[in-house]
């Protein structure tokens, strides 16, 4: 059966405190994987897309890694504004347009 | 302001009653979602659509129906709602080449009393 499993589920920083998220998947056929934020009382939010093992992307103080098993969602410094959950999505190859998400870690900055 | 709009934000209602929420995307998006969250904050997809043509439909009881007047409008109908039913439901819409980078709606919170 097709697993997304992250953690922590819930992570407290200082503010300046780096740390890493994880998502492990247990799928097979992965076409992509995908993390998003979501704020209190709103919808996800977009914010990278990986496809390869190796691959990384960066966006201000994240940076989302792949590997063959897992991705990291690296945190450099983070700030009471980074406070979100953040969200880790898969899509397979054979379900085009389904987003099978984990279940989340709600990050939480104290200044 | 171009985004993907839900109505109504809270659904207060009692077990057995039928209901609607309405979702608009204005972003010329080809493809509309469904997405129900628990109260564990798990996302999971029920329906998509692609330009009013249904594509995605996850193991959703059958009083759950989804309707798609046309590619910016999918609105869900729920008949003879039951506890179970609260949940957080999100619509998203994304381009048809792009479908993981999906936008979602602020959510409506459905209580079944």
């Amino acid at each position: 059966e097709d697993q997304v499993t992250q953690s922590p589920e819930a992570l407290r920083l200082q503010e300046g405190e780096s740390s890493s998220l994880n998502c492990s998947y247990t799928v097979s056929g992965l076409r992509g994987l995908f993390w998003y934020r979501q704020d209190p009382g709103k919808g996800p939010e977009f914010l990278f897309t990986l496809y390869s093992a190796g691959e990384e992307k960066e966006k201000e103080r994240l940076k989302a890694t792949l590997t063959k098993k897992e991705s990291f969602l690296h945190i450099t410094a983070p700030k009471p504004e980074d406070s979100a959950t953040y969200l880790c999505a898969v899509q397979l190859r054979r379900s085009y347009g389904k987003l099978t998400f984990g279940q989340g870690t709600i990050l939480t900055v104290h200044p | 302001d171009t985004a993907v709009s839900q109505t109504p934000k809270y659904l207060v209602t009692q077990m057995g009653n039928d209901k609607s929420i309405k979702c608009e995307q204005n972003l010329g998006h080809d493809t509309m979602y469904w997405y129900k969250q628990d109260s564990k904050k798990f996302l999971k997809i029920m329906f998509s659509y692609n330009n009013k043509e249904l594509i995605i439909n996850e193991t959703v009881p059958n009083r759950f129906s989804p309707k798609s007047p046309d590619k910016a409008h999918l609105n869900l109908h729920i008949n003879s709602l039951e506890l179970g039913d609260s949940a957080v439901y999100f619509c998203a819409s994304s381009p048809w080449d792009s479908t993981y980078e999906q936008y979602f709606g602020p959510g409506t919170r459905l209580t079944v009393t």
